[in-house]
């Protein structure tokens, strides 16, 4: 089964803090994705990676950055963080030839 | 313009109803088509992949009408724990676009 682990499931910070959250997966995937998950406007995608230390902009990138220094693991950073980046962050991961992706079950930020 | 635009629901349908959720999409290079769910408080899971010849699982229907760039699901015999959001998801290149949702409540 695959697996993807995401470091928190609840997390509340200040605003101006510097966030970080983490992402693993099990599966030797090549894509790693952020997504971010809000009532009426459904996933959108933060950034994506297609290998180590590649690295692409999604729909909504502003405000954040990430990381992939290893293979199975995929950070999203919170420069500083926002009251309007309270959200729900899903991580997902998927091999080169599917489209599937694997969620990991997601991280609720309040940033307060 | 969303690029994958669903009714958010919530369908309300008793236990054995038959329902079916209609989704549209805007880009035509769009590939690849699946429906996700997605439980209360929980991650989505891939459901099924949708194919232009259409495709059943068990309960389940999918269809897709490329001419009108739209996706359909049909859930036969409901159950209780059927009761979940169902997302429509498209992709074009490297990316999935995901719809917003609709979501399904089936009573007793």
């Amino acid at each position: 089964d695959v697996k993807v682990t995401q470091s928190s499931r609840y997390l509340v910070k200040r605003t101006g803090e510097k966030v970080f959250l983490e992402c693993v997966q099990d599966m030797d995937h090549e894509n790693m994705f952020w997504y971010r998950q809000d009532p009426g406007l459904g996933l959108r995608l933060i950034y994506f990676s297609y290998d180590v230390k590649m690295k692409e902009k999604g729909d909504i990138p502003e405000g954040y950055s990430v990381s992939r220094e290893k293979k199975e693991r995929f950070s999203l950073i919170l420069e500083s963080a926002s009251t309007n980046q309270t959200s729900m962050y899903l991580c997902a991961s998927r091999g080169g030839y599917s489209y599937e992706q694997y969620f990991g079950p997601g991280t609720r930020l309040t940033v307060t | 313009r969303k690029e994958v635009e669903q009714d958010p629901g919530p369908f309300n349908v008793p236990e054995g109803a038959t329902v079916a959720f209609n989704c549209t999409y805007s880009n035509s290079a769009s590939q690849s088509f699946f429906w996700y769910r997605q439980d209360c408080r929980k991650e989505p899971k891939l459901l099924m992949s949708v194919y232009s010849s259409g495709n059943e699982d068990g309960r389940f229907t999918a269809q897709l009408n490329r001419a009108s760039q739209y996706i359909s699901l049909l859930i036969r015999d409901s159950k209780l724990s059927d009761s979940a959001t169902y997302l429509c998801v498209v992709n074009a290149g490297n990316m999935l676009t995901f719809g917003g949702g609709t979501r399904l409540m089936v009573k007793p």
